[in-house]
């Protein structure tokens, strides 16, 4: 089946930094979708990405679509202790008419004050 | 907003016990789905279900599970003998054929 590779696993920053997370895969996404998560909770959805090379913002979440339709990364500006959760990066499967998702592993962000 | 919402928040049931699990669509949404993600994993797909069938499910969706949205408007997964692997958040997620699909709040199960 499809992988998604997460990257970094976890990190540690300071409130007020910037942080940036990659996704990766060995196929072809057409759809790249974030998602954070808060412990106990359901994935929300941060931002989609629909075309190659798209880059789209939310608050101060920034997204970006790669070119080669296999990578997404997402930044996160000036971190507030809120932002701590695990992001989720996300694709359906090219197969099957049902789009199930196909998640990646999980960063877990922790920002210390 | 419109959100979709999942009954019970928590079930602890004795192994070999059924349980069914609820959801409640977003109102203007077809596909449904149900994800797994046992604790500290990533969330695996199960089960998705349109115009009142199965569309697609996953190699973990095996006969002891099943899905019926049986009134119209609750979507359901009953789990039919439970095992202690079974424990996991279990997440319902509704999308009106879209890409972006969205998540209810989950059920968290324990399989004593």
């Amino acid at each position: 089946g499809q992988q998604l590779n997460q990257s970094p696993q976890s990190m540690f920053i300071q409130e007020g930094e910037d942080v940036s997370m990659n996704c990766t895969s060995s196929s072809i996404f057409n759809t790249w979708l974030w998602y954070k998560q808060d412990p106990g909770e359901g994935p929300v959805l941060l931002i989609a990405l629909y075309k190659a090379g798209e880059l789209t913002s939310n608050g101060r979440l920034t997204a970006q679509f790669g070119i080669t339709r296999k990578d997404s990364f997402l930044n996160i500006s000036a971190s507030i202790p809120s932002d701590v959760g695990i992001y989720f990066c996300a694709g359906p499967a090219p197969s099957g008419s049902a789009r199930q998702l196909t998640f990646g592993s999980g960063t877990q962000l922790t920002v210390l004050p | 907003e419109p959100e979709v919402t999942q009954t019970p928040s928590h079930q602890v049931t004795q192994m070999g016990q059924e349980v069914i699990l609820r959801c409640v669509p977003i109102s203007n949404h077809l596909y449904f789905y149900w994800y797994r993600q046992i604790l500290g994993q990533k969330v695996e797909f199960l089960v998705s279900f349109y115009n009142n069938e199965i569309s697609e499910k996953s190699e973990i969706f095996d006969d002891q599970f099943s899905v019926e949205r049986p009134d119209g408007s609750n979507f359901t997964l009953k789990i039919r003998s439970t095992k202690l692997e079974d424990s996991a958040m279990y997440f319902c997620a509704t999308t009106t054929g879209a890409e972006t699909q969205y998540f209810g709040p989950g059920t968290r199960l324990l399989v004593l």
